[in-house]
């Protein structure tokens, strides 16, 4: 079975603060995929990254950056420098390939509170 | 493009009547899927197709849902009857056929039943 783990239900920070989201995930799968979502207040989800299992390379988008570690099943998200503009609830989720076919199953979500 | 588009965008209805939401996934896109979001469940993935066929309906709650993808740019999801229970976020997503892509959502709809 697929599972995917966000302990952190809600996070608040003040801007300018770093701030890392925690994402656990588990499966028997060898190919696997992992993505970070973001809905912000609007409800709409926006895509923000994929890592492929085969890919353990950190990536850095700007203020994004992302952890990726095969050996705790982790991969974590990071914001720098954190803005008003990052509140949203961010949704880490796991896409396995399984007789060919693929579903995304999402954690609970992390809701991030950046205050000024 | 214009992306994977749903309507109605809101929805208020009233307990016992039909209800059904629509989706038009991005052209090109093979892989449609249903999810539902609510405060207490998340997001739970209801149904999803593959080449316009049901694949997994394993996450749709009751025989009062259905779904359908009579082809590959527009698909259902009906409830019929709808309850309070039923009032949630819905949201329609397609992906590529290349293995690993992100899905794409469209802006949902958000159902009420009174």
């Amino acid at each position: 079975a697929q599972k995917v783990t966000q302990a952190q239900t809600e996070i608040s920070v003040v801007e300018k603060e770093d701030v890392t989201l925690d994402c656990v995930y588990e499966t028997r799968d060898t190919t696997y995929y992992l993505f970070w979502y973001k809905q912000p207040p609007s409800g709409e989800l926006v895509f923000l990254i994929r890592r492929n299992s085969f890919d353990e390379q950190n990536e850095i988008s700007g203020r994004y950056s992302w952890n990726f570690q095969k050996s705790t099943s982790s991969f974590n998200f990071t914001i720098t420098a954190s803005q008003v503009v990052d509140s949203a609830v961010y949704f880490c989720a796991l896409r396995t390939w399984n007789t060919g076919f693929q579903k995304l199953v999402f954690g609970t979500g992390t809701r991030l509170l950046v205050s000024t | 493009d214009a992306g994977v588009i749903q309507s109605p965008r809101h929805e208020v209805t009233e307990m016992g009547q039909e209800v059904t939401l629509r989706c038009k996934p991005i052209s090109g896109h093979n892989s449609l899927f249903w999810y539902r979001q609510t405060m207490m469940r998340g997001l739970e993935l209801l149904i999803y197709f593959n080449n316009n066929v049901p694949i997994d309906d394993s996450g749709m709650p009751e025989d009062r849902f259905s779904a359908k993808m009579p082809n590959a740019s527009f698909s259902t999801l009906k409830i019929q009857p709808s309850e309070p229970r039923d009032s949630a976020v819905y949201f329609c997503a397609s992906s590529p056929p290349e293995g690993g892509q992100g899905y794409t959502f469209g802006s949902g709809t958000r159902l009420t039943v009174v």
